[in-house]
């Protein structure tokens, strides 16, 4: 299956800062990759699909960009709500798998 | 816009069963790809599978010998077996939407399976 590797682990910012979140696959998976942000008692929601498109409704300061193996989140400027956890994740190749995910926490 | 809502016994026996039924809020069904995704707690997300309206499905290969899915268009209902689960099948199970692009773009609320003695 495809792993996928998601760095750093942990992120600590203040908001206003800008976030840049890594995830690397260990086989290619073109530009079929996205991005979900999960908050505590919540289910995840769809962010960035098919690498670099954002979903319905999401806000302009999320970005994603990436193709083959390496991709990346950038947050352009952290708002309170951003506070989180975010997973990548790929449909290239079966089984879909995800990433460990990476914490962006409150500095 | 769809709300997908899971239910499920919550508490389990290692060895038991486990049955989730998830409820689709519109008629939407058959235009889509239905899916089971699993997190125990605080941990990442686990693909299960997928089911079509048509029945067709796709079991992870890491549950393969497990899992059954089936689907109830009449209800708006599709559903997750998973046979003798242990500690392991811990987790907050998830039912979602596979969107237009085949990413998921709806998931339900979720709902907790804890199993133990």
């Amino acid at each position: 299956e495809t792993v996928l590797t998601q760095s750093p682990a942990t992120l600590s910012l203040s908001p206003g800062e800008r976030a840049t979140l890594s995830c690397r696959a260990s086989q290619s998976v073109s530009s079929f990759l996205a991005w979900y942000q999960q908050k505590p008692g919540q289910a995840p929601r769809l962010l960035i699909y098919d690498a670099s498109n954002r979903a319905t409704g999401i806000p302009a300061r999320f970005s994603g960009s990436g193709s083959g193996t390496d991709f990346t989140l950038t947050i352009s400027s952290l708002e309170p709500e951003d506070f989180a956890v975010y997973y990548c994740q790929q449909r290239s190749n079966w089984p879909r798998t995800f990433g460990e995910g990476t914490k962006v926490e409150i500095k | 816009q769809v709300q997908l809502q899971e239910s499920g016994p919550g508490l389990m026996k290692p060895s038991e069963a486990l049955s989730l039924t998830c409820t689709v809020s519109d008629d939407s069904m058959s235009s889509y790809y239905w899916s089971w995704i699993r997190q125990p707690p605080g941990k990442g997300l686990e693909y299960i599978g997928y089911i079509y309206y048509s029945g067709t499905t796709y079991y992870n290969p890491s549950l393969k010998s497990r899992v059954t899915m089936s689907v109830d268009t009449s209800k708006n209902q599709f559903s997750l077996k998973l046979a003798s689960v242990t500690a392991a099948d811990t987790a907050m199970y998830y039912c979602v939407r596979e969107g237009p692009r085949r990413y998921f773009d709806y998931w339900g609320q979720g709902t907790l399976i804890t199993v133990s003695s």
